[in-house]
């Protein structure tokens, strides 16, 4: 199955920055997700976009985040004012069912 | 709520050799998978297996089996013929199969395969 491609593969930002993650999935997938990795931590989930529209958000996707589906095809995360505890790996996912997700080969983002 | 624990940090296996990585979980969902992600030192999360709470039988794929012990709340993932290329963080996840799609993660293992 084709890969998910995520750009830039890292991003290194001024604290206060604007940061716009993106992703491109297969566009006839509806389901699709963040997650970041903190360096050496477990995978968390950040949100679930169905169907352009957010289905479900953690605790961690405050109003500093926004995800967007520009034109059908990009899936973009947008950290609106970054903070060092933000740096992390960014991956995005596709998928629904009985198995595994495909997650994209990730972006690190490093706050200085 | 769900959880996913991993008790090993680190692991070492000789190469050729079959090791285990223990996975234990909790949750009140009825209906649920298990699945188990390898992440090599490039970083990308490669999915491995899947199991489902109703099957009745132990998922294989490969080198990999998922010996899941329902009543124990436990997933553990063997690798058989343990090969270098193996060396990696691999980590248990848990979601539900209806409603919300997320994962939930495990804290991982870190295995070693020696030659």
């Amino acid at each position: 199955e084709p890969e998910v491609t995520q750009t830039p593969s890292h991003q290194v930002t001024q604290m206060g920055q604007e940061v716009i993650l993106r992703c491109v999935p297969i566009s006839n997938h509806l389901y699709f997700y963040w997650y970041r990795q903190i360096l050496g931590q477990k995978v968390e989930f950040l949100v679930s976009f169905y169907n352009n529209e957010i289905s479900e958000k953690s605790e961690i996707f405050d109003d500093q985040f926004s995800v967007e589906r520009p034109d059908g095809s990009n899936f973009t995360l947008k950290i609106r004012s970054t903070k060092l505890e933000d740096s992390a790996m960014y991956f995005c996912a596709r998928g629904t069912g009985l198995t595994g997700y495909t997650f994209g080969s990730g972006t690190r983002l490093t706050v200085v | 709520a769900q959880k996913i624990t991993q008790t090993q940090p680190g692991m070492f296996v000789q190469e050729k050799e079959a090791v285990t990585l223990d996975c234990t979980y909790d949750t009140s969902d009825p209906s649920y998978g298990l699945f188990w992600y390898k992440q090599p030192s490039s970083g990308e999360m490669i999915f491995l297996i899947y199991q489902g709470s109703y099957d009745q039988q132990n998922a294989t794929e490969g080198r990999y089996s998922l010996n899941f012990q329902k009543a124990r709340k436990s997933a553990n993932l063997v690798i058989s013929a343990s090969q270098l290329g193996d060396s990696a963080m691999y980590f248990c996840a848990m979601r539900r199969l209806s409603g919300t799609y997320k994962y939930i993660f495990g804290t991982g293992t870190r295995l070693k395969v020696l030659a």
